[in-house]
């Protein structure tokens, strides 16, 4: 495709439910990135691919956060028993070079 | 800890004027440095990119490094109201993968 798509766009789920959020990246992107961006502040790092393998989970907030990218293109962010603390955009971004770009973001709310 | 500072704003100009955005970041190593511009409830969209001290300018946007001060900035000329947005300033803190750090943003409003 032409740019970073991402599933869901939106995301209600209730306190204690499971989510799992997909991002597609630019197609022959071998890294991606996943960020958290909060209300008002600027996007935080959650987890870094290159291809298939993982090699940086330095943000995952806690182990109630996985991210998967079983073949090297498509990812996926699980967020086990999700609190309201969770409540933010995922953005997910495939890169070229140093230069990242952004899908447009799911944005989950948990009630 | 790595750290990206930026004046939330919002900064308010008029139409037609020079808007000048400033970031400072605290790690010395850091040699990559980004602006992206987010409109209200959308992605960030990367503006500039930049590596070396001195100025880079593209169209109506300069950006300026100093990496002796640990200072870069955004400079948008003749500021339209289409360009009010937030700004984030990123910088790859040359850790292994590329990871950005970015900072919270500086609001800009450019009034007609």
């Amino acid at each position: 495709g032409a740019g970073v798509s991402q599933s869901p766009r939106y995301k209600v789920a209730k306190r204690g439910q499971d989510v799992a959020l997909r991002c597609d990246p630019i197609s022959g992107h071998v890294s991606l990135f996943w960020y958290q961006q909060a209300l008002g502040q600027g996007p935080e790092f959650l987890t870094y691919f290159q291809n298939e393998a993982q090699l940086d989970k330095s943000g995952l907030p806690s182990d109630r956060f996985f991210a998967e990218r079983p073949e090297g293109s498509v990812s996926t962010l699980k967020i086990q028993r999700t609190q309201q603390e969770d409540s933010a955009v995922y953005l997910c971004a495939s890169t070229m070079g140093e230069t990242q770009y952004f899908g447009p973001g799911t944005r989950l709310l948990v009630l | 800890q790595k750290e990206v500072e930026q004046n939330s704003g919002p900064l308010s100009v008029p139409e037609g004027a020079i808007a000048s955005l400033n970031c400072t970041y605290s790690d010395r190593v850091s040699q990559s440095f980004f602006w992206y511009r987010q409109y209200s409830g959308k992605s960030p969209e990367l503006i500039m990119s930049i590596y070396s001290n001195g100025d880079k300018e593209d169209g109506r946007f300069t950006a300026q490094l100093n990496k002796a001060s640990q200072y870069v900035s955004l400079l948008i000329r003749d500021s339209q109201p289409s360009d009010s947005a937030t700004y984030l300033c990123a910088v790859n803190p040359m850790e292994y993968g590329n990871k950005l750090v970015f900072g919270a943003g500086t609001i800009l409003r450019v009034k007609s």
